[in-house]
């Protein structure tokens, strides 16, 4: 059972755009999010997470929102550089467990 | 380079051979972790040690995966008998534990198997 989701497989933004990537979750035990990218042929390099006692976190171009009554959190991206072209899972886990939950991905391209 | 290493980075096998792989964690890292990912799936967790001790074991670990972390450092993942649905990305990742709550694990690059 998927407990969390990405249900955008793919997005295509244009550099210097927006990129709005989206991930719901269905356990309500989850604490801690975190959102990976992951480049082909290596390991999900960590970007930036977010705990449950808050509902934004900001890192540089990432910000990360986090809406539990929802379940729902969205990582934005401005402004998007080609580089920033990779597969993005959204990741949670519960407060007692060290296992990450991680989503099948969104795919991301960022045309110049 | 101070990151997670793994090796091999790729190993392709015989159905029913044994293949064991190794993960090298961040050295002041106590929490290790393997994970195993699947075309189009994000990464699916298969165990968690927390210095030399095994506390975690996903239901996807079947009796013939094994693994270990003697003296707590490096870990080594062994499949029995491997079968052509073994045939995956395992990836290993460490973090720092403080009490209870984790902070970000780091992934290595992972190991690719193939059974044939």
């Amino acid at each position: 059972d998927q407990q969390v989701k990405q249900n955008s497989p793919s997005l295509s933004v244009q550099e210097g755009r927006i990129s709005i990537l989206n991930c719901d979750y269905t356990n309500s035990m989850f604490d801690y999010f975190l959102w990976y990218k992951k480049y082909p042929a290596e390991g999900p390099t960590f970007l930036i997470s977010i705990s449950s006692i808050k509902d934004k976190n900001e890192d540089g171009r990432f910000t990360v929102f986090l809406n539990k009554s929802a379940k729902h959190l969205s990582l934005h991206i401005v402004p998007s550089q080609p580089g920033d072209s990779a597969v993005y899972f959204c990741a949670a886990s519960r407060p007692t467990g060290y296992a990450l939950n991680f989503g099948k991905g969104t795919s991301l391209l960022v045309t110049p | 380079d101070t990151g997670v290493s793994q090796d091999p980075r790729h190993k392709i096998t015989k159905r029913g051979q044994n293949v064991t792989f190794r993960c090298d964690p961040i050295s002041e890292h106590n929490r290790l972790y393997w994970y195993r990912q699947t075309l189009g799936q994000g990464p699916e967790f298969l165990t968690y040690f927390q210095n030399e001790a095994q506390l975690e074991k996903s239901r996807l670990l079947s009796d013939r995966f094994s693994a270990e972390r003697p003296k707590g450092s490096f870990s080594t993942l062994e499949i029995q008998r491997t079968e052509q649905g073994d045939s995956a990305m395992y990836l290993c990742a460490s973090s720092l534990g403080l009490g209870v709550r984790n902070t970000e694990a780091f992934f290595g690059q992972g190991t690719r198997l193939t059974v044939v």
